[in-house]
């Protein structure tokens, strides 16, 4: 049972590359988030998946897009990265009824 | 909108010294309240949450009691210890659909020996 999986855990971009950050979990959780952490501001909402089939914009979705691949996954792109996307990602999940967010380990992104 | 604001850090304590975070939150209706904990290099962590006003929440020696009058949850330890040391985040969610977080900006715990 590995919970909530990202992958890659580091990554260095160029400006204007793109990328995909992935997450998988195994909890058999319905909604899933993608968070940026930047210093001093706590955790912000990029987007979320309250069930497999849908997807909203949280606080800051601009330069993103995700996709609800299954009940599973939930991937995060950037299609072309900015240094303000300089940025530790993470993926969490929750079942619809409870409140309790599980996150993964987060993925390190720079952008030069 | 939701917000939560945190007493700014690093706080700094020796062993078994009592803690204190301070957590204040502005929300509409009823909200559920969390904290959670970041040890270095990982992802977050629940420590414990309270769904109702009076609730206390603990977990792991930690408490909070939330306060509805003050609109407060404060997290508290009576003696902490160096395995303390980690990024502690005040939250809340209200109960709509997709249970999206509200976070604080972190306070940063360290416990020297």
């Amino acid at each position: 049972n590995a919970g909530v999986t990202q992958t890659p855990k580091f990554q260095v971009l160029k400006t204007g590359q793109s990328m995909t950050l992935q997450c998988a979990q195994d909890m058999n959780h319905n909604s899933m988030y993608w968070y940026r952490q930047d210093p001093g501001m706590g955790l912000r909402l990029i987007y979320y998946s309250a069930s497999e089939g849908t997807t909203d914009k949280g606080e800051v979705p601009n330069g993103y897009n995700v996709s609800r691949l299954n009940k599973r996954e939930f991937s995060l792109r950037l299609e072309s990265a900015a240094p303000s996307q300089t940025s530790v990602y993470f993926c969490a999940t929750t079942f619809v009824t409870h409140y309790e967010q599980y996150f993964g380990p987060g993925t390190r992104l720079t952008v030069t | 909108g939701n917000s939560v604001t945190q007493m700014e850090g690093p706080v700094t304590l020796s062993e078994e010294a009592f803690l204190t975070i301070n957590c204040t939150y502005t929300a509409t209706g009823y909200p559920s309240l969390f904290w959670y904990v970041q040890y270095p290099g990982e992802g977050l962590q629940l420590l414990l949450k309270a769904t109702k006003a009076d609730d206390k929440g603990s977990n792991k020696g930690f408490e909070a009691t939330y306060r509805k009058e003050t609109t407060s949850f404060h997290l508290e330890k009576g003696s902490v210890q160096v395995s303390d040391s980690a990024v502690y985040f005040c939250a809340l969610t209200r109960n709509n659909a997709g249970n999206m977080l509200t976070f604080g900006g972190g306070t940063r715990l360290m416990v020297k020996p």
